[in-house]
């Protein structure tokens, strides 16, 4: 059985850092892409980033680049969300999402249940 | 803002049909495979359609997808209390190199 467990979300003062973890089991972590996808209070969905399979192609959403970084350790299984000068506007509960992608299709096929980060003094 | 539009809510009574529309363009949707995405309340999200039409293991056939040039559409037939959720398109958007969500829809069944 496919299992995404997030951890590492709390609450932090603006300008703060936070380090979001995913374990995974029950799939071969190191051949898929993974993902962070984030949710507002309220709100929608919102993609934070992706990473390949081997960790050397990575995208992130145009508004969090320079401030966040995701990485992964196929050897621990593990997926990672470093997250630097946080606003307010980053509170959200953070989901890690595995995927599959191809040069035409992409989809989150499963989800952790998430962990949530709040942004407050 | 999201790129991908989605009408904020639809509803009907139990039994009958929902479509829900995600509008984008040629970048994302006209290029891409689409899929769609179920969140039940207070829960993580669940993956419904992928492939435009294709239905993972365990999810109905009175679920369905559909795209047709930069829209797709996704369907369910026999509306039942549980389908009470927000829904979600998806799909990658080659000018931005980033996944993009849909504006999400409110299903409500009366």
């Amino acid at each position: 059985e496919v299992q995404l467990v997030e951890s590492g979300g709390g609450l932090v003062q603006p300008g703060g850092s936070l380090r979001l973890s995913c374990a995974a089991s029950g799939f071969a972590f190191s051949n898929y892409e993974m993902n962070w996808v984030r949710q507002a209070p309220g709100k929608g969905l919102e993609w934070v980033s992706q990473i390949s399979s081997g960790g050397k192609t990575i995208y992130y959403t145009d508004s969090l680049k320079g401030r966040f970084t995701i990485s992964r350790d196929d050897a621990k299984n593990s997926l990672y969300l470093q997250m630097n000068s946080l606003r307010a506007e980053d509170t959200a509960v953070y989901y890690c999402t595995r995927s599959q992608c191809s040069s035409t299709s992409c989809f989150r096929d499963y989800w952790g249940q998430g962990t949530l980060v709040t942004v407050s003094s | 803002q999201s790129v991908l539009t989605q009408p904020p809510s639809v509803s009907a009574a139990p039994g009958q049909k929902v479509t829900i529309s995600c509008s984008g363009s040629s970048s994302n949707i006209g290029n891409h495979y689409v899929s769609w995405y179920q969140q039940l309340p207070g829960t993580a999200p669940k993956l419904l359609i992928y492939d435009n039409n294709k239905r993972p293991s365990g999810i109905p056939d009175r679920v369905s997808g559909s795209k047709s040039g930069t829209s797709a559409t996704l369907g369910i037939t026999g509306l039942q209390t549980g389908d009470e959720a927000d829904y979600y398109c998806g799909t990658w958007d080659s000018s931005l190199s980033a996944y993009v969500f849909g504006t999400g829809t409110k299903v409500t069944v009366l």
